[in-house]
């Protein structure tokens, strides 16, 4: 069992929907990630939350809104995405931000489908 | 590309050997870690050797940093079924880079291990 739980292990959405994507931890992390992962291809880095706050947005569409509501939740809501989204999305936390030595922490993701 | 190179892509060998991957990186870090992804599931961290390091065992894996190269190995002796999956290094770059905050992935190798 990872110690980052993210909900839904699988979502399935049309291009005019909604959703949101839920990450949570209790190991005590302050920073959070946001990653997308494509079949065969390493993690993409998408967003860095550091103390709640957005720290790093790598350039990522407004289509993806991420949120950290608490220092144990994060959030990402879905609008109007396209179909070449899908993908698995990674929720990964870590004691601080880097540079510091400290490994991160993943769930095991969100298999997105978008149709 | 920021992110890094592994080598081989694809690795099959016998329960038993020893498994060789290899990772080259670009930029200056802080640390650089290993994590392994079984398929369908999250990032596994591994185990993380810091820049001023060279050498550094866990259990059977044993990895490797030659800073002036700048390239890691990863040696899984003994090798078991189970150590099927995805392996990937990452870099934590140095403080003051333009990829501070960021782990930078590698594009990893997939290792089959046959019973």
């Amino acid at each position: 069992d990872t110690e980052v739980t993210q909900t839904p292990k699988h979502l399935v959405m049309g291009m005019t929907n909604k959703k949101s994507l839920k990450c949570e931890q209790h190991m005590g992390h302050r920073a959070m990630y946001w990653y997308k992962q494509k079949a065969k291809k390493p993690p993409e880095l998408m967003f860095v939350y550091s103390y709640e706050k957005l720290s790093i947005n790598e350039s990522v569409p407004s289509r993806f809104s991420p949120e950290c509501p608490n220092s144990s939740l994060l959030n990402l809501h879905l609008h109007a995405l396209q179909p070449e989204d899908s993908a698995l999305y990674l929720c990964a936390s870590s004691q601080v931000v880097p540079p510091s030595n400290q490994p991160q922490h993943f769930g095991d993701g969100t298999r997105l489908s978008i149709l | 590309s920021q992110q890094g190179e592994e080598d081989p892509q694809a690795l099959s060998i016998q329960e038993g050997e020893n498994a060789t991957m290899n990772c080259s990186y670009k930029t200056s870090i802080n640390n650089l870690q290993w994590y392994r992804q079984n398929s369908g599931r999250g990032l596994v961290h591994l185990i993380l050797i810091r820049s001023n390091e060279r050498e550094k065992h866990s259990g059977r894996l044993r990895v490797t940093l030659d800073t002036s190269k700048k390239s890691s190995s990863l040696l899984i002796t003994a090798s078991r079924a189970a150590d099927t999956a995805s392996y990937f290094c990452a870099t934590g770059a140095a403080r003051g880079s333009s990829n501070t905050g960021k782990l930078i992935f590698g594009q990893g190798t997939t290792l089959q291990v046959k019973p």
